[in-house]
């Protein structure tokens, strides 16, 4: 498997301009995850769906932030508009719990600055 | 809510000696713990997970320990290696049946010398 891939995996752009961040998770995988990590915060939780449904996105910062998942293979993390105060790297990761762990799985992240 | 506390200082020790991390949390004892590698410029990789019921748990040259009273877990490497040189982040599973939602620290960076 090739785990799960996230793109761009660099984005810089403007202040008030429509940032999309994308992931397709690991198949098979039920559950997803949206982080972010900047310095002075560590890594965040901004939301999770668990078989495409949102199940908390009490992490996400406020209103210019949604995300989506229209399938079991992909989803979407769209800030509109950007900040500058956004520029941070966003993860996401895929999970398959009912085995013995409850493992997440990382994706490389996308670095976003916003100028 | 929920705090985790882990060391915002860099840990160097020496190649072949045994690097011991902490992670302490402030509130409720969560149903698992977990720890994590981070290298520069990817994302957290799992490394071992260890249950509120466990004392111990090894894998390799990596053990964890889990004390619920002191609300402390500990990540040793032994033999320590410059390859082992990350940021290693614990993360508490929130309770409440939410046993998918991790909170993390924010990492203690390893620099290990040869």
């Amino acid at each position: 498997d090739a785990g799960v891939i996230q793109s761009p995996r660099h984005e810089v752009t403007e202040m008030g301009q429509e940032v999309t961040l994308r992931c397709k998770p690991i198949s098979g995988h039920d559950y997803l995850f949206w982080y972010r990590q900047t310095m002075m915060r560590g890594l965040e939780l901004l939301i999770y769906f668990n078989n495409n449904v949102p199940i908390d996105d009490s992490g996400m910062p406020e209103d210019r932030f949604s995300a989506k998942m229209p399938n079991a293979s992909f989803s979407t993390l769209k800030i509109q508009p950007s900040e500058p105060r956004d520029s941070a790297v966003y993860f996401c990761a895929s999970s398959s719990p009912g085995g013995h762990t409850d493992t997440q799985y990382f994706g490389p992240g996308t670095r976003l600055t916003v100028l | 809510s929920q705090k985790i506390e882990q060391n915002s200082e860099a840990l160097n020790i020496q190649e072949g000696k045994t690097a011991t991390l902490t992670c302490n949390y402030t509130n409720y004892s969560p149903a698992y713990l977990q720890w994590y590698r981070q290298d520069p410029g990817r994302g957290p990789v799992f490394l071992l997970l260890i249950r509120e019921n466990e004392k111990e748990k090894r894998k390799e040259r990596l053990k964890v320990t889990f004390d619920t009273t002191l609300k402390q877990s500990l990540f040793h490497i032994t033999a320590s290696q410059p390859a082992d040189s990350a940021t290693y982040l614990c993360a508490l599973a929130k309770g409440g049946g939410a046993t998918n939602k991790l909170i993390f620290g924010t990492g203690t960076l390893l620099a290990v010398q040869p």
